[in-house]
């Protein structure tokens, strides 16, 4: 079946330090591929998104560009802030053969944290 | 302002008890979700809804039930026969048509002691 794999945290960084979260997929068909944040007890907000082989989602400073030869979503920042700390998701869609009820498979999630 | 709104926000119950908690839509979506979040791991998937009253078991189903009567209302009963039912419950909607995008509630905690 479908699998996400995010790299294991937690990550800690210094503001303005550059940020990169791994993820990698498994996947059956096209689908599409998403990172979402979690801020201490809310729910999940969806930082980006792409649909198909070489988009780039971008949101906030955020980017992440969708790789199928190498099945990763990879984000990034270039300079993160204090306020960047939280819970970040990688996850995917099942899209096959136009009949998808559109479950997401997450990752289990990385931690980050942003000190002064 | 649209969005997806649960209820309570903390919720204690004691072990044996049955426990609904709400999750209600105004933003027209047909599809609805239920995830359940354990510390240090990503979402499951309990139960899903494409459409009023029609709804599917998801990946860890077993010791809850859910209705859809109304396009804007998904309750999920978490019953005694949850084995493990202390977690954080997520409800989430979709838009309409090829957006596989989901819109997240701000929770609920339960708590079973």
């Amino acid at each position: 079946g479908d699998s996400v794999t995010q790299m294991e945290g937690p990550v800690t960084l210094s503001e303005e330090a550059f940020l990169t979260i791994n993820c990698t997929y498994t996947a059956t068909g096209y689908p599409s591929l998403f990172w979402y944040v979690q801020y201490p007890g809310e729910g999940l907000q969806l930082l980006l998104k792409a649909t198909k082989a070489d988009d780039k989602g971008s949101n906030k400073g955020f980017e992440a560009t969708y790789r199928k030869e190498t099945t990763s979503f990879h984000l990034e920042k270039g300079s993160v802030q204090v306020s960047d700390s939280a819970v970040y998701f990688c996850a995917l869609s099942d899209v096959a053969g136009g009949t998808s009820y559109g479950k997401l498979t997450f990752g289990q999630g990385t931690i980050l944290t942003v000190h002064p | 302002d649209g969005g997806i709104t649960q209820s309570p926000k903390y919720l204690f119950r004691k072990e044996g008890q049955n426990v609904t908690l709400s999750c209600e839509q105004n933003l027209n979506h047909d599809a609805m979700y239920w995830y359940r979040q354990d510390p240090g791991q990503g979402l499951r998937l309990i139960y899903y809804s494409q459409i009023v009253n029609d709804f599917q078991k998801g990946d860890i189903a077993e010791g809850y039930s859910v209705s859809r009567e109304k396009k804007e209302s998904f309750p999920l009963t978490v019953t005694s026969a949850q084995k493990n039912p202390t977690a954080f419950y997520l409800c989430a909607s979709r838009p309409p048509g090829l957006s596989y995008e989901q819109y997240f509630g701000p929770g609920t905690r339960l708590t079973v002691t």
